[in-house]
């Protein structure tokens, strides 16, 4: 299976502020199409995750693009400038390159300072 | 709009087996898609457990592949999940969705707790 490594844990951040979250793979998330399935949801309390940015760095629907997504190969990165009260909860990172079976990462909290 | 609803029993003994089922409104499941099962742990880990496409094969996490089973009611315009032979481990919130490589409808979930 392929170990998806997210840093960090907790994450707590100030009102406007930018926030990082870093994930990591055990193996390259190039598929033999030349796509990259390296997803990013946020699960905000009391509700089912949402998906924000899909294949690297693509806004999903609705998505404020004060969310962006980067990355290649075995790192990527979450960014979130200007910090609102709404977009706090846990973040994960989802693989869907190699499966069966998909792997998320751990999880990141992000907490208002 | 499509929307995705599970429900089942919220508490299971030791050693039985886990049933739930997800129905969906605003889209018809053999129409297109595959219809997953994610579970999220207390303590936050999230787990994919398997998928039954919209013309009804399925896919399972390998670590489940012994004790699950998904199958569907097409009449119904439900899919269902079996986990056999649960142990507290398996206590969990388990979400349905549409989609497999990045699903973005899912469910409010459905908490299940395993105990005696």
């Amino acid at each position: 299976d392929v170990v998806m490594t997210q840093t960090p844990v907790s994450l707590p951040v100030s009102l406007g502020g930018q926030a990082s979250i870093s994930c990591r793979s055990s193996q390259s998330l190039v598929h033999s199409n030349g796509n990259t399935y390296l997803h990013w949801y946020l699960q905000k309390p009391g509700q089912s995750p949402q998906l924000l940015i899909y294949r690297v760095s693509n806004r999903f629907s609705g998505v404020p693009d004060r969310f962006s997504g980067s990355g290649s190969g075995t790192d990527f990165t979450l960014k979130i400038s200007r910090v609102e009260p709404e977009d706090l909860g846990d973040y994960y990172c989802l693989q869907s390159t190699h499966f069966p079976p998909l792997t998320f990462g751990s999880g990141t909290k992000l907490e208002i300072k | 709009e499509i929307q995705l609803q599970e429900s089942g029993p919220g508490l299971v003994k030791p050693s039985q087996s886990l049933s739930l089922t997800c129905s969906v409104t605003g889209y018809t499941i053999t129409s297109g898609y595959d219809w997953s099962w994610i579970r999220k742990f207390p303590g936050n880990k999230m787990e994919w457990m398997g998928y039954i496409s919209y013309s009804g094969s399925t896919n399972y996490n390998p670590s489940l592949k012994s004790r699950i089973s998904i199958t569907r009611d097409t009449s119904k315009n439900q899919f269902f999940l079996q986990l056999n032979s649960v142990t507290t481990e398996d206590t969990a919130t388990y979400y349905c969705a549409r989609g497999v490589r990045n699903p973005y409808y899912w469910g409010q979930g459905v908490m299940v707790t395993v105990s005696s």
